[in-house]
């Protein structure tokens, strides 16, 4: 099976621009997580989809922001980004919500210049 | 809140000592308990979880209820066991994660 896929796998934008970033599930996987990685925070969890709707949401701004589609990708979108926003952005799916095994994608490094 | 600490952010030992990677957990209910490892340019993965109760690549972790606590332990380190380790729980809220410890193996 493939694993999760996350693209693109680096990015580089500067302040007040957005972005947009996608995340392919294991197949069969209907559930979508992500994460902010920083050297100061660590994982930091962002949302949950799961069947096209958001289930959970961590505490960042509205700037932050995502979807699932019907085939269970996925797109987390920041607008007006912001130096703070430099982090490595992990997906990870799971076959269902809960106390699931995720899957982790290889990350989206974002460079906010 | 819910919360996972990993006391430690730096663990060295030598090969062949054993290794203790500390983790205590504060969650509502029963939490299900995860540890992570992330290998140098690789992504994160599941190295075990409670429920499971398994042993991977010599680890095993013991959840103590009472102490909230749920401690990664390898009797006898390997220098490829070197990487970046996060404790994590979940229930019925997402993944939180632990702070993470890295592991260094001497030889």
């Amino acid at each position: 099976k493939a694993g999760v896929t996350q693209t693109p796998r680096y990015l580089i934008k500067t302040r007040g621009q957005q972005v947009t970033l996608s995340c392919s599930p294991i197949s069969g996987h209907r559930s979508v997580s992500w994460y902010q990685q920083t050297p100061g925070q660590g994982l930091q969890f962002l949302f949950e989809y799961f069947s096209e709707t958001q289930r959970n949401k961590g505490n960042f701004p509205g700037r932050f922001s995502g979807r699932q589609f019907s085939n269970s990708r996925s797109e987390m979108n920041v607008s007006t980004l912001e130096l703070g926003d430099s982090a490595l952005y992990l997906c990870a799916s799971s076959l269902a919500r809960g106390a699931e095994t995720q899957y982790f994608g290889p990350g989206t490094r974002l460079l906010v210049l | 809140a819910q919360r996972v600490t990993q006391p430690e952010k730096l663990l060295s030992v030598f090969k062949g000592a054993p290794v203790e990677l500390k983790c205590n957990y504060s969650y509502s209910g029963s939490p299900e308990l995860f540890w992570y490892v992330q290998y140098s340019r690789q992504r994160l993965q599941l190295l075990l979880r409670h429920i499971s109760r398994e042993s991977i690549k010599g680890f095993t972790a013991d959840l103590n209820k009472g102490e909230t606590s749920f401690h990664l332990k390898k009797p006898f380190a390997q220098e490829e066991d070197s990487a970046m380790y996060y404790c994590a729980a979940s229930g019925n809220t997402p993944l939180v994660f632990g702070k993470g410890t890295r592991l260094s193996v001497i030889a």
